[in-house]
């Protein structure tokens, strides 16, 4: 069946630093690609999205790519800061209505 | 601006209780979602809602039911709670328009303890 593998956590890190969340997915036909974010204490939101191979999702300085060979969406920021501490989800949705999500990755960004 | 509430933040129920956990969307989403979230293993689906008076188990709906009775509230029913069922609840919803991808707005989640 369908899954997303991602990372474990948590993934502590310095401001500044560069980002990178793995997530790698198994799937059948041509899935749609998601990251989540999910601040403390509040629900997921949609950080960014890719709907096809080789097309690349963007927001808030956060970038992945979709790479159908790799099967992998790894998350990447250039320089993190103590606000995008969080928990990351990457998710996929195979053309039906449902997302299947990863196991989330927790990220730490000390001053 | 798309909103999703849910009816507590915060519950505290005991073992054998019946608990109605409310989702309300003001987007007019025909999907609805219920997911709970314990550390490690994720997000897990409960129950989804294609649209009013329709519901799909998900992955784990065992010891869980669903009502829609109106297109923008799901809620979610635990018959008689226990201890196993402590998580977070989250509940989302989405458009059925295959043009936005399944994008799910979330709510801010019901933190559930059963004592």
């Amino acid at each position: 069946g369908n899954s997303v593998t991602q990372m474990e956590g948590p993934v502590t890190l310095s401001e500044e630093a560069f980002l990178t969340i793995n997530c790698t997915y198994t799937a059948t036909g041509y899935p749609s690609l998601f990251w989540y974010v999910q601040y403390p204490g509040e629900g997921l939101q949609l950080l960014l999205k890719a709907t096809k191979a080789d097309d690349k999702g963007s927001n808030k300085g956060f970038e992945a790519t979709y790479r159908k060979e790799t099967t992998s969406f790894h998350l990447e920021k250039g320089s993190v800061q103590v606000s995008d501490s969080a928990v990351y989800f990457c998710a996929l949705s195979d053309n039906t209505d449902k997302l299947i999500f990863g196991t989330g990755t927790r990220l730490q960004v000390f001053p | 601006d798309v909103k999703v509430t849910q009816s507590s933040r915060y519950l505290v129920k005991r073992t054998g209780e019946k608990v109605f956990l409310e989702c309300v969307q003001d987007m007019d989403h025909e999907n609805m979602f219920w997911y709970r979230q314990d550390p490690g293993l994720g997000l897990r689906l409960i129950y989804f809602s294609y649209d009013v008076k329709m519901k799909e188990k998900g992955d784990i709906p065992e010891g869980y039911s669903v009502s829609r009775e109106k297109k923008e509230r799901f809620s979610l029913i635990l018959e008689s709670a226990s201890t196993n069922q402590t998580s977070m609840y989250l509940c989302a919803s989405s458009p059925n328009d295959r043009t936005v991808f399944n994008e799910q707005f979330f709510g801010p989640g019901t933190r559930l303890t059963v004592l």
